[in-house]
């Protein structure tokens, strides 16, 4: 168990419609980062927060949108969802600070998206 | 660009032999490079990581060395065993950007 958790563990809903997954991160990491990894694709890097101001931002569409909240938990909002939406997303969190990365970052269970 | 390449893309060795795998990385001021396994339908966990001021980290059966003048690194695993079956990947920070690029991934079968 990293201590990393992701809700829910499963989601399978219709191509149009809007969703939520929610990340806690690992108690005193302030780091989050959001991952998409497609059936036998590599870590796609979506986005990052860092104590709640978006850090970093990858090939994340505009359909999608993510935030960070003061208690630092994170949510990634998938909306007009497509069926190539379809995969797992990961979120992780590390104990970096402002300047740079400074350790490994640790997984959550990812949460499997599936569209229909 | 922002790009970590990976190579071999699958891979498959006989029992206790050693299984090799490299990416290069484009950003020289990367200074961070972890290895993550992972198994079929689970997370992705750090297995070693090696820092820029260093060129050599070994754990047990696992190995990993940097060239920072060739931007490469790698993953050595000796005497294979049949858990090491799994999709390995590399990562490395983009530290102007702040963020983590991994490579595409390499899916390790061990054979009995």
């Amino acid at each position: 168990d990293s201590g990393v958790t992701q809700t829910p563990k499963h989601l399978i809903t219709a191509t149009g419609q809007r969703v939520t997954l929610r990340c806690s991160p690992r108690s005193g990491d302030l780091s989050v980062y959001w991952y998409q990894q497609s059936l036998d694709q590599g870590l796609q890097f979506l986005i990052q927060y860092y104590n709640g101001e978006e850090r970093a931002k990858g090939n994340i569409l505009e359909r999608f949108s993510a935030q960070q909240f003061p208690d630092l938990h994170s949510e990634l909002n998938l909306s007009s969802l497509e069926l190539g939406d379809s995969a797992l997303y990961f979120c992780a969190s590390s104990p970096r600070d402002r300047e740079g990365v400074k350790g490994e970052q640790y997984f959550g269970p990812g949460t499997r998206l599936t569209v229909t | 660009g922002e790009n970590v390449e990976q190579h071999p893309s699958t891979l498959s060795v006989q029992e206790g032999d050693s299984a090799v795998i490299k990416c290069t990385y484009s950003d020289s001021a990367s200074n961070y490079f972890p290895w993550y396994k992972q198994e079929l339908g689970k997370r992705p966990q750090l297995i070693i990581d090696i820092r820029s001021n260093v060129g050599e980290k070994k754990d047990q059966r696992i190995a990993v060395t940097l060239n920072k003048t060739a931007k490469h690194f790698s993953l050595h695993i000796t005497e294979t065993q049949p858990e090491d079956s799994a999709v390995y990947f590399c990562a490395a920070p983009y530290s102007s950007a702040s963020k983590i690029i991994f490579g595409s991934g390499t899916r390790l079968s061990i054979r009995p």
